[in-house]
């Protein structure tokens, strides 16, 4: 089984920089996502990791430790349209098929 | 490709009725995922099917849901005797292989039971 930890909710200014983490505990770590929902519509995919190390994406990286269990999602350069939740979801060898369990998700908002 | 499509957007049901969603994926997509989320939680794992054959099924899924993809196409989830605790939004997503590219889901269809 997993278990993801994420914050419940975050606030930032416009213009800034924000870090939105995520830890995991899984017996078969096989792959992080990070998904971005607005209110009252689908996960779309943001990044993914299965190595250590920072994955650059434009304003959307994401970073990965697998030893520590533990991932984030650096904001740069905040708009007011990147307040949405921000899922992080790890996927799990189990057997033959590689699950994907998702977080509760991170509510960020931004203001001016 | 329009992405994934699912069908009806909003359901309103009485509880005890039966429902039927769709779900019609990428088309070169060979696996598709039902999820199903409510507010303020993140998507929970319901069925997975990759082709035509349905390879997991989560625990949440009691006997009262049932999923099937015939032709390895589009997919089908019926809730038979629904339950206010059934209202939800069920997502769907698709994927080819196990990719580095995540899932495309769908736009949902929100249920609720009253």
């Amino acid at each position: 089984g997993q278990n993801i930890d994420q914050p419940t909710e975050m606030t930032a200014t416009e213009g800034a920089i924000v870090q939105i983490n995520c830890t995991y505990q899984t017996s078969g770590f096989n792959g992080l996502f990070w998904y971005q929902q607005h209110a009252g519509e689908a996960p779309t995919f943001l990044s993914y990791n299965v190595l250590d190390g920072l994955e650059e994406k434009g304003r959307f990286s994401s970073f990965l430790s697998r030893s520590k269990g533990y991932s984030y999602l650096p904001l740069k350069e905040l708009q007011m349209k990147d307040s949405a939740s921000y899922l992080c979801a790890v996927r799990e060898a189990a057997g033959g098929y590689q699950k994907v369990t998702f977080g509760t998700g991170t509510k960020l908002q931004v203001i001016p | 490709d329009t992405g994934v499509s699912q069908n009806p957007r909003h359901k309103i049901t009485k509880r005890g009725q039966n429902v039927t969603f769709r779900c019609d994926p990428i088309s070169e997509h060979n696996r598709l995922y039902w999820y199903r989320q409510t507010l303020g939680q993140g998507p929970e794992f319901l069925t997975y099917f990759q082709n035509e054959a349905q390879l997991e099924k989560s625990r949440l899924l009691s006997d009262r849901f049932s999923a099937e993809r015939p032709k390895g196409s589009f997919s089908t989830l019926e809730i038979q005797r629904t339950e206010q605790g059934d209202s939800a939004m069920y997502l769907c997503a698709s994927s080819y292989r196990q990719g580095h590219n995540g899932y495309t889901f769908g736009s949902g269809t929100r249920l609720t039971v009253v």
